[in-house]
């Protein structure tokens, strides 16, 4: 069964100090995609940033990179230069399937961050 | 701009009510979802909707049924409202697409049954 496990119920950080996020997967799919979202305390959720399985290059989106290690079935999250701002909570997320499908996520648990100045 | 809109951002429902929570979409999409969202179990899904009329349960439908008679609106009913169906619900919305096509998720109806 697909499954997203995220370890870190919580997590603080320094500002201006990178973190990094663990997400791990399981899935018997050749083809997934893995994505983030962050939760801030107002509730919404925002997507951060994408990862196909076949992309070959990790994926970045400013101060976002996702750290993917398809072998140890990792998707971990990476902030650089962490800002009050990212204090939230943070969700790994996985789509298994070929193109054009329903588009459904799995998450996992989640993450908080806390950044402290 | 994409946008998800939801009727409530709290909700105050007794045991036994039945419970509509609404959700809208303007970008024209195939896929609608509804989540719910509890303190260490990350969002969980109900129910989903590909199509007008459509819809498949998810991992939790069990209490929950689901509405959609137009293509932009989603219901989610709660037949007859519980005390462990106070949570948080998430409605999201995507594009039938490639393997990267996000969910845009609504701001959460926090549902409280007393």
């Amino acid at each position: 069964a697909q499954k997203i496990t995220q370890t870190q119920p919580g997590m603080f950080v320094q500002e201006k100090e990178a973190v990094t996020l663990d997400c791990t997967y399981d899935t018997s799919d050749q083809s997934y995609g893995l994505f983030w979202y962050k939760q801030p305390s107002s509730g919404e959720m925002i997507f951060l940033i994408y990862q196909g399985s076949y992309d070959e290059q990790n994926a970045t989106e400013g101060r976002y990179s996702l750290n993917f290690q398809k072998a140890r079935k990792s998707a971990n999250l990476v902030i650089s230069a962490s800002q009050l701002g990212d204090s939230a909570m943070y969700f790994c997320a996985m789509r298994e399937g070929l193109a054009g499908g329903y588009n459904k996520l799995i998450f996992g648990a989640g993450t908080r961050l806390a950044v402290h100045p | 701009d994409v946008k998800v809109t939801q009727s409530s951002r709290y909700l105050v429902k007794r045991t036994g009510e039945k419970v509509f929570l609404e959700c809208v979409q303007d970008m024209d999409h195939e896929n609608m979802f509804w989540y719910r969202q509890d303190p260490g179990l990350g969002l969980r899904l109900i129910y989903f909707s590909y199509d007008v009329k459509m819809k498949e349960k998810g991992d939790i439908p069990e209490g929950y049924s689901v509405s959609r008679e137009k293509k932009e609106r989603f219901s989610l009913i709660l037949e007859s409202a519980s005390t462990n169906q106070t949570s948080m619900y998430l409605c999201a919305s995507s594009p039938t697409g490639d393997r990267g096509t996000e969910q845009y998720f609504g701001p959460g109806t926090r549902l409280t049954v007393t």
